[in-house]
């Protein structure tokens, strides 16, 4: 099974700063990496999926990138609603994983 | 506009039954593949199942032989039947529809419903 893993497990930055959360897959999985904001007490919301490429409605501020084993996600000027929890997921085989989650937390 | 609206979730003993309802709306559940998503208190997102558009159903190794996904077309809804549980199955339980174009991803999410293993 492919292992997702994500750091920070915790991040605290400022409103403005440019933040950016890492998820490793324990494999090349190519581009099939997904990432997720969820907030306390709702579903999770799609974010990025193959990598890079921005749902509809998302802001700008959030992108993706990376191939193979290594992921990122940049936020490139944080606002108040950006602190969330952020999970990247995977799809191999039918089957799904989720990394453990990235905590973004406010200075 | 794509809503999914979770019911069923409750208190039940180790080793008891329940079954959780998905209500679509905005969408033909029978023409999609479909999941359940799983949260323990506390904890990351686990995926549990996926029920695909022609039938074909998948469970995550935690859950099989004790959770069985499935559909009723007429009434645009999804279920998971879980049987045998345990106080690791305590957890808020989504359903969410998977992007039928690529099939890796959960584009639309319900609100959740909390399951609770305890005596």
């Amino acid at each position: 099974d492919i292992q997702m893993t994500q750091s920070p497990s915790t991040l605290s930055a400022s409103v403005g700063d440019r933040v950016t959360i890492t998820c490793r897959a324990s494999q090349s999985i190519s581009r099939w990496l997904a990432w997720y904001q969820q907030k306390p007490g709702k579903a999770p919301n799609l974010l990025i999926s193959k990598a890079s490429s921005l749902e509809s409605g998302v802001p700008s501020r959030f992108s993706g990138s990376g191939s193979g084993t290594e992921f990122t996600l940049t936020i490139s000027s944080l606002q108040p609603d950006d602190f969330a929890t952020y999970y990247c997921q995977h799809y191999n085989s039918y089957s799904y994983t989720f990394g453990q989650g990235t905590k973004l937390e406010i200075k | 506009e794509v809503q999914l609206v979770e019911s069923g979730g409750g208190l039940v003993q180790p080793g008891g039954s329940l079954r959780l309802s998905c209500a679509a709306s905005g969408f033909t559940v029978s023409s999609n593949y479909m999941s359940w998503v799983r949260q323990a208190p506390g904890k990351g997102l686990e995926w549990v199942s996926v029920i695909y558009s022609g039938g074909s159903t998948y469970y995550a190794d935690s859950v099989k032989g004790r959770f069985t996904i499935s559909r009723h077309n007429s009434k645009n809804t999804l279920y998971l039947q879980m049987n045998s549980l345990r106080a690791e199955d305590t957890a808020v339980y989504y359903c969410a529809r998977v992007d039928i174009l690529t099939g890796s991803t959960f584009d639309y999410w319900g609100q959740g419903t909390l399951v609770t293993v305890s005596s």
